[in-house]
C-alpha cells in the first residue's frame, strides 16, 4: 500500500521561481522522507523529518511537517534547472521504519 | 563512500523467461530491501533483509520471485517464469540501523 501521496503530479515552473510539493499521509509515522530521482535514475535521499521534528533545512531545500495534519511539505527555493526530477515522499507506517513511497511530483524547471 | 552497486543497468527479456539481478549494499549496512518501481509509479517495497534473515517480504509475488542475502552481504533477486508486467527499474538500498537509506541506480527490466 501506499501511504504517502504527493501532490501536486506534476509542476512546471522558471528557474528562479520557487517550487512547493505536498505530501499527505494516513497513520501515524515515525519519520518522513523526501527523495529525489532524475529519469532514469536511483533515488536520492534529500532529508529525513522525524515526527517529533516541525521543520528542517537543508542549503535550497526546507521541509515541514504537520502531523496533526499528516502532511508534510517540501520547498525548493530559487530552482535550477538541475532541479528537473521528480521528487518522492516516504513515511514508515507506524514502528516499521520501512520507506513507503507515493506516486511523486514531477517537477520541471525551465532554463 | 563507495554507493550501493547493482548489475544489470539495463535487461530485456521474453516474457517466461527467468532473470537475476544483483545487489551489493555499502559496507557496515545491515539492512538491505528490494523495491519494485512501475513507470510513473513509486517504489514498492518487495522484500526487506535485516542481514541475511528476511525481515518483509509479504509483497514479494513468491510463486514467481526469489530473494536471497547468502552472508548478509550480497543480495540476488530473480524472477522465473518473467510475464509481461514485471517490465520495471528493480532498485535495491541498503541503511544503517534503519536511518539514511541509500539507493542504487536501479536495474530497467523489459519482458517482452
Amino acid at each position: 500500500s501506499q501511504q504517502g501521496e504527493e501532490d501536486p503530479q506534476a509542476l512546471s515552473i522558471q528557474e528562479g521561481e520557487n517550487a512547493t510539493m505536498n505530501c499527505s499521509y494516513k497513520t501515524s509515522i515515525n519519520n518522513l522522507q523526501w527523495y529525489r530521482q532524475n529519469s532514469g535514475r536511483g533515488l536520492v535521499h534529500l532529508i529525513l523529518i522525524r515526527s517529533n521534528e516541525r521543520e528542517k533545512h537543508s542549503g535550497r531545500l526546507r521541509v515541514t511537517l504537520d502531523t496533526s495534519k499528516k502532511s508534510s511539505s517540501l520547498l525548493i527555493t530559487a530552482s535550477r534547472a538541475a532541479d528537473t526530477a521528480s521528487y518522492f515522499c516516504a513515511t514508515d507506517e507506524g514502528g516499521s521504519y520501512i520507506p513507503t513511497f507515493g506516486r511523486g511530483t514531477s517537477l520541471i524547471v525551465h532554463p | 563512500e563507495a554507493g550501493v552497486a547493482q548489475s544489470p543497468r539495463y535487461k530485456i527479456i521474453e516474457k517466461r523467461q527467468s532473470v537475476a539481478f544483483w545487489c551489493n549494499p555499502i559496507s557496515g549496512h545491515a539492512t538491505l530491501y528490494w523495491y519494485q518501481q512501475i513507470l510513473g509509479q513509486g517504489p514498492k517495497l518487495l522484500i526487506q533483509f535485516q542481514n541475511n534473515g528476511v525481515v518483509d517480504d509479504s509483497q514479494l509475488p513468491k510463486d514467481r520471485f526469489s530473494a536471497e542475502r547468502l552472508k548478509g552481504v550480497d543480495s540476488t533477486l530473480k524472477i522465473q517464469p518473467a510475464k509481461l508486467e514485471d517490465s520495471a527499474v528493480y532498485l535495491c538500498a541498503s541503511s544503517f540501523e534503519g536511518y539514511g537509506y541509500t539507493f542504487g541506480s536501479g536495474t530497467r527490466l523489459t519482458v517482452v
